[in-house]
């Protein structure tokens, strides 16, 4: 399978505790992204990197929120001090350059955190 | 904020049907991509138009896209029950890196 992939699938956590998640993009992809998804919205944005240099970073990545991309491979993305509002599913996608420098994304399949 | 927004935000059709959702943005993009999303899953590109573009096509599925309007619709024809999904429209911005998701269409096709 050469698509991007995420770990673990499912995460259940008690309010407080410090939570990592891992995605493998693919391979030829330098561009990765990290998005969050509640239920009935469209994912928002987080952090993008492009190689192992994280670019840019939203509003929403309080600082309890870190991510990493240390060789511009895989990338973590870790929770410190978990809130029962950071119950969501976070996705991971890459990408490479297209056409006329447009960037399609390839999603994972999310990681389901559960803060109780 | 999620700049792009769906409609109608449900849609629910006989198989064989066409299928049209729609897509209004805020700012001036680079492109727009339509992504599938089945219950509880991750995201599946289906299709981007870049902005000097006005139709595309891919098998079954025809986006069109007006930047005087900013709008954008999907159109899936033949539909199967195995388009049930939510359908949502994401704009890359000039210049971002990022895409800017909307709310998304819940589409129900019915056997």
């Amino acid at each position: 399978d050469t698509g991007v992939s995420q770990d673990p699938r499912h995460k259940i956590t008690k309010r407080g505790q410090n939570v990592t998640f891992r995605c493998d993009p693919i391979s030829e992809h330098n561009r990765l992204y990290w998005y969050r998804q509640t239920l009935g919205q469209g994912p928002e944005f987080l952090t993008y990197f492009q190689n192992e240099a994280q670019l840019e970073k939203s509003r929403l990545l309080s600082d309890r929120f870190s991510a990493e991309r240390p060789k511009g491979s895989f990338s973590t993305l870790e929770i410190q001090r978990t809130e029962q509002g950071d119950s969501a599913m976070y996705l991971c996608a890459s990408s490479a350059r297209g056409l006329a420098g447009s960037y399609e994304q390839y999603f994972g399949p999310g990681t389901r955190l559960t803060v109780t | 904020s999620q700049q792009g927004e769906e409609d109608p935000q449900a849609l629910s059709i006989q198989e064989g049907e066409n299928a049209t959702m729609n897509c209004s943005y805020k700012t001036s993009i680079n492109n727009l991509q339509w992504y599938r999303q089945n219950s509880g899953r991750g995201l599946v590109h289906l299709i981007l138009i870049r902005s000097n573009e006005r139709e595309k096509h891919s098998g079954r599925l025809r986006v069109t896209l007006d930047t005087s309007k900013k709008s954008s619709s999907l159109l899936i024809t033949a539909s199967r029950a195995a388009d049930t999904a939510s359908y949502f429209c994401a704009t890359a911005g000039t210049g971002a890196n990022n895409l800017f998701f909307g709310t998304g269409t819940r589409l129900t096709v019915i056997p």
